[in-house]
């Protein structure tokens, strides 16, 4: 277990239609991490967010959003979902923001159980 | 743009026998390397890290070995066993020449699938 919890775990859902997918970092890690898993695109990151900001962007969609919330937890939207969306989304969380990134086990990523989001 | 490449989609080892997986990558920005493991169902989990400025770093039976002027790692399991069954990731992360915009984001390999059989 990695302290990492995400919720749902399992998502069915139509073309069009939004969804929010939640993550909880583990206690004391501020930097929460977005990554979607494909089965053509491997475990691609999509963004980063720090104590409440957006840090880093990845190859996210303009139809994803995503934040955290003071507590810490945070929430990736999906909207105006197609076939493609349908993959693994996984939440991370790390002590750091990552600019210490030089050896230190506070740095490491780690990962939640994930969710499996299906559009039909 | 695969930064990160693991070339092996599957490996299959006889238990007590060393599993080496490989990993290429050809961003040279990148100065730090993670491997994960991940089970059915759940998330990838962090098995063991390298910095760049080392060239080996073992933990028990796991051991990574970073090989910079070659752009290449790989990670050793000594001795393989049946629960290492897994697919593993590896990963790199690092400064870039926009430091701070991408800093902390980790790069993967599409995973090598690892069976250790009896």
């Amino acid at each position: 277990d990695s302290g990492v919890t995400q919720t749902p775990k399992h998502l069915i859902t139509a073309t069009g239609q939004r969804v929010t997918l939640r993550c909880s970092p583990r206690s004391g890690d501020l930097s929460v991490y977005w990554y979607q898993q494909s089965l053509d695109q491997g475990l691609q990151f999509l963004i980063q967010y720090y104590n409440g900001e957006e840090r880093a962007k990845g190859n996210i969609l303009e139809r994803f959003s995503a934040q955290q919330f003071p507590d810490l937890h945070s929430e990736l939207n999906l909207s105006s979902l197609e076939l493609g969306d349908s993959a693994l989304y996984f939440c991370a969380s790390s002590v750091a923001t990552g600019g210490t990134f030089r050896g230190s086990p506070t740095d490491t990523q780690y990962f939640g159980p994930g969710t499996r989001l299906t559009v039909l | 743009d695969q930064q990160v490449k693991q070339n092996s989609p599957s490996l299959s080892v006889q238990e007590g026998r060393i599993s080496i997986l490989n990993c290429d990558y050809t961003n040279s920005m990148f100065d730090y390397f993670l491997w994960y493991k991940k089970y059915p169902a759940e998330g990838p989990t962090f098995l063991i890290s390298i910095s760049s400025i080392k060239d080996k770093n073992e933990d028990g039976r796991f051991t990574v070995f970073l090989n910079k002027s070659a752009k290449h790692l790989s990670l050793h399991i000594v001795p393989s066993q049946p629960g290492d069954s897994a697919v593993y990731f590896c990963a790199a992360t690092g400064f870039r020449a926009d430091r701070g915009s991408t800093l902390g984001r980790l790069y993967f390999g599409r995973g090598t699938q690892l069976t250790v059989w009896p």
